[in-house]
């Protein structure tokens, strides 16, 4: 199946820092990826679609200018989190939809990020 | 709004058991309906998707059924290893540009 790498997979930086976190397809080209949220034992909640060559679309509640997404490539998306504080440190995922749009959805390791 | 209800409590089975996890939903028609499993601190994994004109699909020692009637749907695994203590996500998904929602997941522990 198709592989989509996350990376880092764990960071731990100071509040007011930002902070990058890449997702790439390594073995197809993604036009469109997906950015969640994820809380302890709770469902990953959609933050973003990114769209290779445009802007983002953002979910209801979840501020454009704290988390910037970039999608310059069909294997590359990145999440900024700016200006990190305690309140951002979670699990942050990303997936791509397979090649063939059959629904599937390829997810990256994830990246657990911890503001101090 | 669009709602889908896992049982929150963890799913303890012995090895060899069959076990059956249930995924509801409100407010939603979904064109189809996934199941994925996370490990902990890992992303999750794609295991099956059924339509919704399929009422079961088959995977090796996992089934899915389907009931869009009852708006309901059944994973079970069979002959269950201690390899399969995950979390387990149902997920719902749609056509035209639909997103694709997330229960919350269930924990299923099979011991040895």
């Amino acid at each position: 199946g198709a592989v989509v790498s996350q990376h880092p997979s764990w960071v731990i930086c100071k509040s007011g820092t930002s902070v990058k976190i890449e997702c790439r397809s390594l073995d197809f080209q993604a036009t469109t990826m997906f950015w969640y949220r994820q809380f302890p034992k709770q469902s990953l909640m959609l933050m973003a679609t990114s769209n290779e060559g445009s802007k983002a679309t953002y979910e209801q509640g979840v501020e454009k200018d704290k988390f910037l997404i970039n999608h310059a490539s069909l294997t590359l998306s990145t999440l900024t989190v700016t200006s990190a504080h305690p309140e951002d440190s979670s699990f942050y995922i990303c997936s791509a939809r397979a090649p063939v749009d059959t629904g599937e959805l390829f997810f990256g390791e994830g990246s657990r990020l911890t503001v101090l | 709004s669009q709602k889908i209800e896992q049982n929150s409590e963890a799913l303890n089975i012995q090895e060899g058991k069959t076990a059956t996890l249930t995924c509801n939903y409100t407010n939603y028609s979904p064109a189809y309906l996934q199941w994925y499993r996370q490990d902990p601190g890992r992303g999750p994994v794609f295991l099956l998707l059924i339509r919704e004109n399929e009422k079961e699909k088959r995977k090796e020692r996992l089934k899915v059924t389907f009931d869009t009637t009852l708006k309901q749907s059944l994973f079970h695994i069979t002959a269950s290893q201690p390899a399969d203590s995950a979390t387990y996500l149902c997920a719902l998904g749609g056509t035209g540009g639909f997103k694709t929602i997330f229960g919350a997941g269930t924990r299923l522990f099979v011991k040895a």
